[in-house]
């Protein structure tokens, strides 16, 4: 398995832009988790995903954050509009409920970067 | 309130070298712990999982420790290499989340340099 992939790797746009994340995990993987990491703060929890359904969206910062999962192997995360303080490194993971003690497998991240 | 902390933030040492890293937690109780490694510009990696019941895993150069008592857990890294350069965070996995869903909380990492 190709493991967790993100695309873009690196995106780079101006205040008020819509960005749209995508992210395709790991076939059989029934958890899908998107992720913020910025050196203030760490890894955050945005929101996480079972089955294709928006579980927890606590952590989503506000109302110009969204994200969708309209099927098992393919998930985006929306920023519109945009804000410098929005830049940061947006991962995404996934893991089976069978899983070894809940471990949850990142993909390489995307680094977001808003003027 | 569940947290993580680790010290140091940061720690420069020489190629050959051994290290500690810290991790002390506030999770109870919790299913897990686990330390992953971040190289620059990749997602983590998790390199060890202990359970509340073990005290000791080890992964090559890689040896993490758990005294449940305390709540602390170090990963100790021995002869460090050049490829050791990296942030390790410390991530705890609560226990009695219903759901399994595997929420994880983060520890800020500690980021390490190994110099020549």
């Amino acid at each position: 398995d190709a493991g967790v992939i993100q695309s873009p790797r690196h995106e780079v746009t101006e205040m008020g832009q819509e960005v749209t994340l995508r992210c395709k995990p790991i076939s059989g993987h029934d958890y899908l988790f998107w992720y913020r990491q910025t050196m203030m703060r760490g890894l955050e929890l945005l929101i996480y995903f079972n089955n294709n359904v928006p579980i927890d969206d606590s952590g989503m910062p506000e109302d110009r954050f969204s994200a969708k999962m309209p099927n098992a192997s393919f998930s985006t995360l929306k920023i519109q509009p945009s804000e410098p303080r929005d830049s940061a490194v947006y991962f995404c993971a996934s893991r089976t409920l069978q899983g070894h003690h809940n471990e949850q497998f990142f993909g390489p991240g995307t680094r977001l970067t808003v003027l | 309130k569940n947290q993580v902390e680790q010290s140091p933030q940061s720690l420069i040492i020489l190629e050959g070298k051994n290290c500690t890293l810290q991790c002390n937690y506030t999770v109870s109780p919790f299913s897990n712990l686990r330390w992953y490694k971040q190289d620059t510009g990749r997602g983590p990696v998790s390199l060890t999982i202990m359970t509340f019941s073990e005290n000791t895993k080890s992964n090559g150069r890689y040896t993490a420790t758990l005294d449940a008592d305390t709540k602390q857990s170090s990963l100790h890294i021995t002869a460090s290499q050049l490829s050791d350069s990296a942030s390790y965070i410390c991530v705890v996995s609560p226990y009695g989340d219903s759901s399994n869903t595997g929420k994880l909380i983060f520890g800020q990492g500690t980021t390490l340099q190994v110099k020549p």
